[in-house]
């Protein structure tokens, strides 16, 4: 599967958007973009995945470029309860098992 | 999530205990996943099953001995760790999609936190 980029950490405001980025290029054809976070000490918790479209969910937004080559989480009104370790996975849909999580963005809400 | 739940939710155990972790999933998933996090570092694949088979083992040592009786349940056989066994383990569940056009994504329990005396 391919590898991912992700800053080690952002902050963001109460209320505002935070957008969290991620860069893949060397993602193939038939792999997806998925995003999971842990919030301290729980099990990672799935948002939101996607192929090449833009997509949307209750909880958040996917923003892919159109070369694929790299993806932006949104949270359109973050709350104190977002704080957690955000982690963007690349990965073939028959590949679950192989999920390979990194380092991930510690996005830090603050009031 | 309440798809997946595990017990217990702590467990301190010395080095010569034997003890289970238990996972079940709600969701009518055809696989199920054991992962490894110690404090500071990514989770860590130990085992996979689907439809109850074994399909990977990451070269994980013998102190650890997954069960998996059917396809909602999970066992993590415990038996002589050492103290760097200590970690959250953490299941997940999934419907691979295969020929059953599962969705592949993974669900998570809440884990379990393990120290090894």
């Amino acid at each position: 599967d391919a590898k991912t980029t992700q800053p080690t950490s952002m902050d963001c405001a109460e209320g505002r958007a935070a957008n969290l980025p991620c860069n893949h290029s060397t993602i193939s054809g038939n792999e997806y973009v998925y995003w999971y976070r842990q919030i301290h000490s729980q099990g990672p918790q799935y948002i939101i995945h996607g192929l090449k479209n833009n997509e949307t969910n209750e909880m958040a937004s996917l923003i892919i470029t159109e070369d694929r080559k790299s993806s932006t989480l949104i949270l359109p009104h973050a709350t104190l309860r977002d704080t957690a370790v955000y982690y963007c996975i690349v990965r073939r849909r028959t590949n679950a098992g192989k999920s390979t999580f990194g380092d991930g963005t510690t996005l830090t809400v603050k009031p | 999530e309440t798809g997946v739940t595990q017990t217990p939710r702590h467990l301190v155990m010395g080095m010569t205990n034997k003890k289970s972790l238990k996972c079940e999933q709600h969701l009518g998933h055809n696989a199920m996943y054991w992962y490894k996090q110690s404090a500071k570092k990514p989770l860590e694949l130990m085992f996979v099953y689907n439809f109850k088979e074994q399909t990977e083992n990451n070269s994980v040592p013998s102190r650890f001995s997954p069960e998996c009786p059917n396809s909602s349940h999970l066992f993590l056989h415990l038996h002589t760790l050492q103290p760097e066994d200590s970690a959250l383990y953490l299941c997940a569940s999934s419907q691979e999609s295969g020929l059953a056009g599962g969705t592949d994504t993974q669900y998570f329990g809440p884990g379990t936190r393990l120290t090894v005396l």
